[in-house]
């Protein structure tokens, strides 16, 4: 089974709207941590939003947000006043205690092409 | 700081061939990782070693080899090229000390292309 799903291969959106990007994991270790990264057509990794399982309150970072729902295993990476400068490959990722080296779990990712 | 660098950005080899991925971080991580990108799809993670002297397989490690000689430098060999070895390959780096792990930081990677 996939640790890390990301259903939405694609995603379309104007600027200034709104948009909610889906993950959904699966894990049996209560301690995990949920990251979301950003990869633009140049190709790096963007480090954006981080959120820990034990975590009270829901992540946030200037416009982006993490939707985290503990008992359905989700954690959705929400956009506010999307810009065209969103416009990449979005990555979710879990990072569990059992995993070798604490190293990261991928999903597939989602591609946001905002237009004007 | 200049983060984590990844040489060479772009590589084309033969099959058989022979080549060796530099990474570097100045951030005095303890932990580095070695990942693939292969087209359309995630990360997965090839080697990964949490200090010097110290590395373990990941999820593909069949292929290449690496080494931690210091704690700046974890070099990704490949021994003999193969078409299935064509990717993007990311150096990443972090710092976890006791149950405490922080982000993982990336390279630029390195496109890889063996015909």
């Amino acid at each position: 089974a996939q640790k890390i799903t990301q259903t939405q291969p694609g995603m379309f959106v104007q600027e200034k709207e709104a948009v909610t990007l889906d993950c959904t994991y699966d894990t049996s270790d209560p301690s995990y941590g949920l990251f979301w990264y950003k990869q633009p057509s140049s190709g790096e990794m963007i480090f954006l939003i981080y959120q820990g399982s034990y975590d009270q309150q829901n992540a946030t970072e200037g416009r982006y947000s993490l939707n985290f729902q503990k008992a359905r295993k989700s954690a959705n990476l929400v956009i506010s006043a999307s810009q065209l400068g969103d416009s990449a490959m979005y990555f979710c990722a879990m990072r569990e205690p059992s995993q070798a080296g604490t190293a990261l779990i991928f999903g597939k990712g989602t591609t946001l092409s905002v237009s004007s | 700081n200049a983060g984590v660098t990844q040489t060479p950005k772009f590589r084309i080899l033969k099959i058989g061939q022979s080549m060796t991925l530099q990474c570097t971080q100045d951030m005095n991580h303890n932990y580095m990782y070695w990942y693939r990108q292969d087209p359309g799809m995630g990360l997965k993670l090839i080697y990964y070693s949490v200090g010097a002297g110290i590395t373990d397989k990941g999820e593909v490690p069949n292929g290449y080899n690496v080494s931690r000689s210091t704690t700046e430098d974890f070099p990704l060999r490949l021994e003999l090229a193969a078409p299935s070895q064509t990717s993007v390959y990311f150096c990443a780096s972090t710092h976890s000390v006791g149950k405490v792990v922080e982000t993982q930081y990336f390279g630029p990677g390195t496109r890889l292309l063996v015909l």
